[in-house]
């Protein structure tokens, strides 16, 4: 069964710490890994993950894959109040149909 | 471009009821999806289709149905709606293959 899985579930930081966020999977047919951000509503891209172990950048927030264990990571250094959302992670297959979300990790930063 | 847009956002249902939730993009993307989300649990794919007239289930289908008649449009319906049906709703659309997914704003239903 394919499955993606988050952790840790609940992360609460203060402003200015950096964090990671962890994501393992296991999906048939592999192809890409996504990272989005969910405030609100609807989530918003971060990163598409395609290749292991170069790593992806915006701002303070950065992303790597390792295809051999299976994982990704996502940093966000020097955290801010605007951090605060739920990071999901989904891994896409070659067949291009589907994505695996998992549960999510909700980050809390203090000020 | 307005993206993807989702209608109503908020919705309440009595058991039994049926609705249509609407989605439309204006971004020419040949692939649609419907996922709900549940709270803790993720986000489920419940039908996605890869152009007009193609549609395919997904993990969670059972109560659902879908259409395709345009590229533009991917409405799903809810037929007998159950409480178990309460959750939020998102349509998202991409291009094609090894493209990523855009959302959008989701619709609150609960059933009562």
């Amino acid at each position: 069964e394919d499955k993606v899985v988050q952790s840790p579930l609940s992360l609460v930081v203060h402003e200015g710490d950096t964090v990671t966020l962890n994501c393992s999977y296991e999906v048939t047919n592999f192809r890409s890994l996504l990272w989005y951000k969910q405030e609100k509503k609807a989530p918003t891209f971060l990163f598409m993950l395609t290749s292991s172990g170069i790593e992806k950048k915006s701002g303070r927030l950065s992303s790597i894959l390792d295809k051999k264990e299976l994982f990704s990571i996502l940093n966000i250094t020097a955290t801010q109040t605007g951090d605060s959302a739920i990071y999901l992670c989904a891994g896409g297959t070659n067949t291009g149909n589907q994505f695996y979300f998992g549960t999510g990790t909700s980050l809390t930063v203090i000020p | 471009n307005a993206g993807v847009t989702q209608t109503p956002k908020f919705r309440i249902l009595k058991i039994g009821q049926s609705m249509t939730l609407q989605c439309t993009q204006d971004m020419n993307h040949n692939y649609m999806y419907w996922y709900r989300q549940d709270p803790g649990m993720g986000l489920k794919l419940i039908y996605y289709s890869v152009g007009a007239g193609i549609t395919d289930k997904g993990e969670v289908p059972n109560g659902y149905n879908v259409s395709r008649s345009t590229t533009e449009d991917f409405p799903l319906r809810l037929e007998l709606a159950a409480p178990s049906q309460t959750s939020v709703y998102f349509c998202a659309s991409r291009r094609g293959p090894g493209e990523k997914l855009f959302f959008g704003s989701g619709t609150q239903l609960s059933v009562l």
